[in-house]
């Protein structure tokens, strides 16, 4: 089936360590996401990436490092200097569409990364 | 003039009732906003969106209206069931390659039996 897989579904991250997270897409979209979802919040928008080799920070992308080596796959790297990192992660994908066009993002399923 | 603003964070509605959830942005470059549906410990899925060229779109039981000149735009959940309880977003974004989402916070809705 066609569709955004992101693993693992819930993780554990002691002070201190970097941890990643993937996302694999199917769906052959050139354009992929990392999100962040806090209570409250909203989605916020961390790295976004529009062709393999190339990304952009979001809105808060400090703390966090991501790599787009290859079309289907965007990991997530939470490194030690984010000072919050418990959150709910949401990876997602869109085909890139011409102007005057909308852009319907597609997410995956989401991590869960907690602080312990 | 990014934000998007939504409201009210939570509602509660009875079986066979009208959700009704706000939205507010303040960037006139915005030319696309969907809402997403989102259920408890899923991502966020696509349920509808309009462009401001129009001021009304439905699609079955969800209906979004849209005011340009006052920039608001909303959601109608006509007919709530119970399987509507979900959480909601409001987005916004400027059509395009560059194709990023600005969300509104949410808002969680009840629909009670």
């Amino acid at each position: 089936d066609g569709g955004i897989t992101q693993s693992p579904k819930y993780l554990f991250r002691k002070e201190g360590q970097n941890v990643t997270l993937s996302c694999e897409q199917n769906l052959n979209h050139d354009a992929m996401y990392w999100y962040r979802q806090d209570p409250g919040q909203g989605l916020r928008l961390i790295y976004y990436s529009q062709i393999v080799n190339d990304f952009q920070k979001g809105d808060i992308a400090e703390g966090y490092s991501v790599s787009r080596e290859k079309k289907e796959s965007f990991p997530l790297t939470v490194t030690s200097a984010q000072k919050n990192p418990t959150a709910f992660y949401l990876c997602a994908s869109s085909p890139l569409t011409a102007a005057g066009s909308g852009n319907t993002i597609y997410f995956g399923e989401g991590s869960w990364l907690t602080v312990v | 003039q990014q934000q998007v603003k939504q409201s009210p964070q939570s509602l509660i509605v009875q079986k066979g009732g009208i959700s009704i959830i706000n939205c507010a942005y303040e960037n006139t470059a915005f030319d696309y906003f969907p809402w997403y549906q989102q259920f408890p410990g899923k991502g966020p899925a696509l349920l509808i969106a309009i462009r401001p060229d129009v001021s009304e779109k439905k699609e079955g039981r969800f209906t979004i209206s849209f005011n340009k000149s006052a920039k608001q735009f909303s959601l109608h959940i006509m007919d709530s069931q119970p399987g509507d309880s979900a959480t909601y977003f409001c987005a916004a974004s400027k059509s395009g390659n560059t194709g990023k989402l600005i969300f509104g916070q949410g808002t969680t809705l009840q629909v009670k039996p």
